[in-house]
């Protein structure tokens, strides 16, 4: 089946730790994207990237970091200067014109 | 910056009875989409629309895109169970692939 898996679908952080969030897709696109969502909310841009080895910062980048060395693989590391990192983290790639989602990493913060 | 404005946030009907959201946006859009999310789970993609004053159906559900591509909406004719959910709106500015998302209207039905 194609499609976009991330994993894993809950994640629990301690203050002051670092999480990596795990976005693979075997849909062969070039864009991929990582977005947060807040409860009653819509979707903030995080960091994007266009294809392998390039990215760029989207409207809340500060306090995460990824990195794009695959062209499979857009994985989202969530730092401890990410002050209030309880949210879904939902992973997306571009088609030919619309987003592909996965089905999210809800990450609280305990 | 570059926004879409999205309304109601949350609509609340009968099952049986209409609902319809809207967007508006800052700026005229080249094109614009809708995605809907269940409860829990991810957006899913419904429709692209492209044209001025463009209409395009699907069963219940009706789309317009506005004649200066600035709004948008999304009416769902006799509302059902499965229905359920919150449907958003993103737009795309010029050739910039990147999408400006409304907040989304939550869809409810009353028991």
């Amino acid at each position: 089946d194609g499609g976009i898996t991330q994993s894993p679908k809950y994640l629990f952080r301690k203050e002051g730790q670092n999480v990596t969030l795990s976005c693979e897709q075997n849909l062969n696109h070039d864009a991929m994207y990582w977005y947060r969502q807040d409860p009653g909310q819509g979707l903030r841009l995080i960091y994007y990237s266009q294809i392998v080895n390039d990215f760029q910062k989207g409207d809340i980048a500060e306090g995460y970091s990824v990195s794009r060395e695959k062209k499979e693989s857009f994985p989202l590391t969530v730092t401890s200067a990410q002050k209030n990192p309880t949210a879904f983290y939902l992973c997306a790639s571009r088609g030919i014109y619309e987003a592909f989602f996965g089905q999210g990493t809800r990450l609280t913060v305990v | 910056g570059q926004q879409v404005m999205q309304i109601p946030q949350y609509q609340h009907v009968q099952e049986g009875e209409d609902f319809t959201t809207y967007c508006n946006s800052s700026t005229t859009l080249s094109n614009i989409q809708w995605y809907k999310q269940r409860p829990g789970g991810h957006p899913v993609f419904l429709i692209q629309l492209v044209k001025s004053g463009e209409v395009k159906k699907q069963k219940r559900l009706t789309f317009q895109f506005g004649e200066a591509k600035k709004n948008s909406s999304l009416h769902i004719t006799a509302t059902q169970t499965t229905d359920v959910g919150t449907y958003f709106c993103a737009g795309r500015v010029g050739s910039n692939y990147q999408l400006i998302w409304g907040a989304g209207t939550k869809l409810i039905i009353k028991p």
